[in-house]
C-alpha cells in the first residue's frame, strides 16, 4: 500500500525564520515520484517540485529547498527566511509504480506572522 | 497556455438535485483526474482516466457518482441525487504522462443544502 504522512498539522513561525515541513512516504515500489504542492488561501493547488526515486540529489530553488532521503523514506521541504506570502497549506504527494495515482498527505498548514 | 478549466466555480443546490461538474484538461495531456477535498478527509482521488478510458474508479464514493470523458478535451463528474455530505471542493487535474506533475484546475465549490 502507498501512504504519505505529514505529521505536522500546523506550524506557526515569525517572518524571516527558517521552517522545515516533514514528509514520510511508504511504498513497496522501486520506481516512484514524490511531489510538493502549495495551496494558498485562494484555494488553488500549485505544483512546486517533483523528484523520482532514482534521483536523491537535493534541490534548491530560491528560498525553497528539498531533502530527499530514501534511507528514511523522507522528502522534507525547507523554506529559508520565510515570508508572509508563504502562508499556505503544503501537501506532499506520491505516485508509486505504474499506478498513475497521486496520493496526498494530509497537508501542513503554515502560518507566517509578520 | 490555458491551464485546466473547471466550471462552474461555485454550485449551490438542494438535496436530491442532479449536479454536473465540468472539466477541460490541458491540451495534449493524456491523463485526467477528479479529486474531492474536505476538511475531514483531505484530498481524495475519485477517478482517473488515461487516454479517455477510466483506469481506476475505486475512489468514487457510491453509485450516485459517475464520471465520463467522451473526448480528450472534456470530462464531467455527475452526482445524482446530491446529498449534503457531498458538499466539498472538487478538483480536476491533468498530466502529460505517467509520473508527470498533475496540473489542477481552480476547483468547483459544491454546497448541497
Amino acid at each position: 500500500a502507498q501512504k504519505v504522512t505529514q505529521a505536522q498539522t500546523e506550524i506557526s513561525v515569525v517572518e524571516k525564520e527558517d521552517v522545515t515541513l516533514d514528509c514520510v512516504y511508504e511504498t513497496r515500489d522501486t520506481t516512484y515520484y514524490l511531489f510538493w504542492y502549495k495551496q494558498p488561501p485562494s484555494g488553488e493547488l500549485v505544483f512546486l517540485i517533483r523528484r523520482n526515486s532514482f534521483d536523491e540529489q537535493n534541490e534548491i530553488s530560491g528560498r525553497y529547498s528539498w531533502n530527499f532521503q530514501k534511507s528514511t523514506s523522507s522528502f522534507n521541504f525547507t523554506i529559508t527566511a520565510s515570508q508572509v506570502v508563504d502562508s499556505a497549506v503544503y501537501f506532499c504527494a506520491l505516485i508509486a509504480g505504474n499506478t498513475g495515482k497521486l496520493i496526498f498527505g494530509q497537508g501542513t498548514t503554515l502560518q507566517v506572522k509578520p | 497556455d490555458a491551464g485546466v478549466i473547471q466550471s462552474p466555480r461555485h454550485e449551490v443546490t438542494e438535496m436530491g438535485q442532479e449536479v454536473t461538474l465540468r472539466c477541460k484538461p490541458i491540451s495534449g495531456h493524456n491523463s485526467l483526474f477528479w479529486y474531492r477535498q474536505t476538511m475531514m478527509r483531505g484530498l481524495e482521488l475519485l477517478i482517473y482516466f488515461n487516454n479517455n478510458v477510466p483506469i481506476d474508479d475505486s475512489g468514487m464514493p457510491e453509485d450516485r457518482f459517475s464520471a465520463k470523458m467522451p473526448n480528450a478535451s472534456f470530462s464531467t463528474l455527475k452526482i445524482q441525487p446530491s446529498e449534503p455530505r457531498d458538499s466539498a471542493v472538487y478538483f480536476c487535474a491533468s498530466s502529460a504522462r505517467q509520473g508527470s506533475p498533475l496540473h489542477f484546475g481552480n476547483g468547483t465549490r459544491l454546497t448541497v443544502t
